[in-house]
């Protein structure tokens, strides 16, 4: 069974960095690319960043929103997959979910597992 | 940008009846769009992807159609565990996208 889990959320003030893990298990890691998706209290989903997998180049996309300031990596060692926050501002405040992403032909990406996902609240 | 609608913003209807919820993209995407349910205090689930393609494990009562520009997914028959915010994506270009969610509510 695919499981996700993020750990790493918390209280951070303005302008200070905080990075996201998240373990995963029941798939093989390697063969997926992985994504972060948000949501800020009562909102709706926002794609952060994704990171391909070795098969598709090991590259990554992101979010306008986040670009330069957030980096999305992955460790197939560990089964595990990142996210790096820097110059965090209060418009982060989100839940912030780990994601498998599913694609068929390499460039087209939607989310089949979600972890349950960690708070993160930039407030000073 | 690709700009997902979604309508209505709420639906409200009677346990055993259907539900039509609409997703318009500001451009066409092909048929690369996904459905995922959320409920309170829990991530999305993956309800459809290619449009009408239902993920494993979903009911048959979920069905998505369209292309192109406009999307619709149906809900028949309405059970107590459907009622939740339903979100579509488009994946045909970057960055990927989500409508802004439609709340199937109980009427």
């Amino acid at each position: 069974e695919v499981h996700l889990v993020e750990s790493g959320g918390g209280l951070v003030q303005p302008g200070r960095s905080l990075r996201l893990s998240c373990t995963t298990s029941g798939f093989t890691f390697g063969d997926y690319a992985m994504s972060w998706v948000r949501q800020a209290p009562g909102k709706g989903l926002e794609w952060v960043g994704l990171f391909r997998s070795k098969t598709y180049g090991s590259t990554s996309e992101y979010a306008a929103s986040v670009k330069g300031r957030f980096t999305v990596s992955r460790d197939d060692s560990t089964a595990t997959a990142y996210l790096q926050m820097h110059s965090l501002e209060t418009e982060d405040t989100a839940v912030y979910y780990c994601t498998r992403a599913l694609t068929f032909y390499g460039t087209l990406y939607f989310f089949d597992y979600w972890g349950p996902g960690t708070l993160v609240t930039v407030s000073s | 940008e690709i700009v997902m609608t979604q309508s209505p913003a709420t639906l409200s209807v009677s346990p055993g009846e259907s539900a039509t919820l609409s997703c318009r993209a500001s451009q066409s995407v092909s048929n690369n769009l996904a459905w995922y349910q959320q409920k309170p205090g829990q991530a999305p689930r993956l309800l459809i992807y290619g449009a009408s393609t239902r993920a494993t494990g979903i009911p048959a009562r979920f069905s998505g159609s369209g292309s192109g520009t406009e999307f619709t997914l149906i809900i028949s028959s309405l059970q107590s565990e459907d009622f939740a915010v339903y979100y579509c994506q488009q994946y045909n270009n970057w960055p990927l996208t989500f409508g802004g969610g439609t709340k199937v509510e109980i009427k």
